[in-house]
């Protein structure tokens, strides 16, 4: 069975960082590039960014880049965020996904509530 | 990067059929996939490549594709098929982008 567990997230403060993991089983992990996915309280999903199956290739969404920092480690099955000088307007459920060409499989979501 | 337009809402009678349209200038290029989100629940893939189904879905779920812009078609909505749906796609760098989501409501 495919499974993302995530963990991390929380209550900050603007200006400060917060690091989410995404633990993965039931698939090869190295043969999958990973993605994470957002969604502001009401609001639509947000492509986060996405990293490359052995981690050598990165990418970001134009609202992050700079800021956040997508990473892996292959021998732990897990899948990183790093968000740095985060703002109010960082709040959202974070989603890890697996967006495979033919089937995809989504983390439970963990809430990252950026306030003063 | 890229946009991709959905309309906001879309209501459908049960048994009818929705059509949700999803434009981009991009998509003439690049495949579509289209994920289905109920509330408290994380996205799922109903559409792939356009017009792909995967494992699993039903076939009541269809996607089509004409230049610029990509359907997904529900025949025969159910109830449980009220949800937001949301068109995703990818430009050639390898940015993703989400549509704006499109809700379903079943009357």
């Amino acid at each position: 069975q495919v499974l993302l567990v995530q963990s991390g997230g929380g209550v900050v403060q603007p200006g400060t960082s917060l690091r989410l993991s995404c633990r993965a089983s039931g698939f090869i992990f190295s043969d999958y590039g990973l993605h994470w996915v957002r969604q502001a309280p009401g609001k639509g999903l947000e492509w986060v960014g996405a990293i490359s199956y052995d981690g050598s290739n990165a990418k970001y969404a134009a609202s992050v880049r700079g800021r956040f920092t997508i990473s892996r480690d292959n021998s732990k099955n897990t899948l990183s965020l790093q968000m740095n000088n985060l703002t109010t307007a960082d709040t959202a459920l974070y989603f890890c996904a697996k967006m495979s060409e033919s089937e995809d499989c989504w983390g439970q979501g963990t809430l990252v509530t950026v306030s003063s | 990067s890229f946009d991709l337009t959905q309309p906001p809402s879309v209501s459908v009678s049960p048994g009818q059929t929705a059509r949700i349209t999803c434009s981009g200038d991009a998509l003439s290029d690049q495949y579509v996939y289209w994920y289905q989100q109920k509330p408290g629940q994380a996205p799922m893939l109903v559409i792939y490549k356009d017009t792909e189904r995967p494992s699993g879905i039903s076939e009541r779920f269809s996607g089509s594709s004409s230049g610029a812009t990509v359907t997904l078609t529900i025949s025969g909505v159910q109830a449980d098929d009220e949800a937001d749906y949301y068109c995703q796609s990818a430009d050639i760098s390898g940015t993703h982008v989400f549509g704006s989501g499109t809700k379903v409501t079943v009357l």
